[in-house]
């Protein structure tokens, strides 16, 4: 899984599979995530937040579990198909304006 | 349409040249930012400004200046300081006012140092 500091991971995936991708966030006191995709050449685009009281947040196709005990962070990609092929970075922040991001997980989606 | 620019997508300078990096964003936000991308690594912070004429450094302002005159815009020179500047620049922003809010991104643009 994707951590700050560590290489970028990667991960591949069936088309039509469900896609996990995992970060561990450092601070403990942060209390606000985003979820962030980037295609290759683009500005990183949201697609999910959650905030520190809740362990789980749903939208369209995906889910941010929030493990606050562990310090984890993950994002789960329903029927993954292969414009989800990108890299996906967590972001965490504990004051609302700063945000401190990951290193990303590289995802490829294989037809 | 509603939305953060950047300009230009790809610049080239030569060494010892300063260059600014064009941020414009339409959606009314207060605060606005400038991250750093290099091959394989996150984002990294480079200047943040949260109000008109107000701004401060982040993790690796060294080498850079930016400056806050308008609420819409939020330039970035990358100074003959900055050891290596080669890289691709984010500009970012969010609001309404201060707190938890989503921070949007422009397209970045692409810095050669030839």
């Amino acid at each position: 899984g994707e951590s700050v500091g560590l290489h970028l991971p990667t991960l591949s995936v069936q088309e039509g599979d469900n896609s996990i991708i995992n970060c561990a966030y450092s601070n403990s006191a942060s209390d606000y995530f985003i979820w962030y995709k980037q295609e290759s050449g683009k500005g990183p685009q949201f697609i999910i937040d959650i905030r520190s009281n809740m362990d789980k947040r749903q939208g369209q196709r995906v889910t941010v579990l929030l493990n606050k005990t562990v310090k984890h962070l993950s994002l789960q990609i329903a029927a993954t198909q292969p414009g989800d092929s990108a890299v996906y970075f967590c972001a965490e922040s504990y004051t609302g304006n700063q945000f401190y991001f990951g290193t990303g997980t590289s995802l490829t989606v294989i037809p | 349409d509603g939305g953060i620019t950047q300009s230009p997508k790809y610049l080239f300078r030569k060494e010892g040249q300063n260059v600014t990096l064009s941020c414009e964003q339409n959606l009314n936000h207060d605060a606005m930012y400038w991250y750093r991308q290099d091959p394989g690594q996150g984002l990294r912070l480079i200047y943040y400004s949260q109000i008109v004429n107000d701004f401060q450094k982040g993790d690796i302002a060294e080498g850079y200046s930016v400056s806050r005159e308008k609420k819409e815009s939020f330039p970035l020179t990358v100074t003959s300081a900055q050891k290596n500047p080669t890289a691709f620049y984010l500009c970012a922003s969010s609001g309404p006012g201060q707190g938890y809010n989503e921070q949007f991104f422009g397209p970045g643009t692409r810095l050669t140092v030839l």
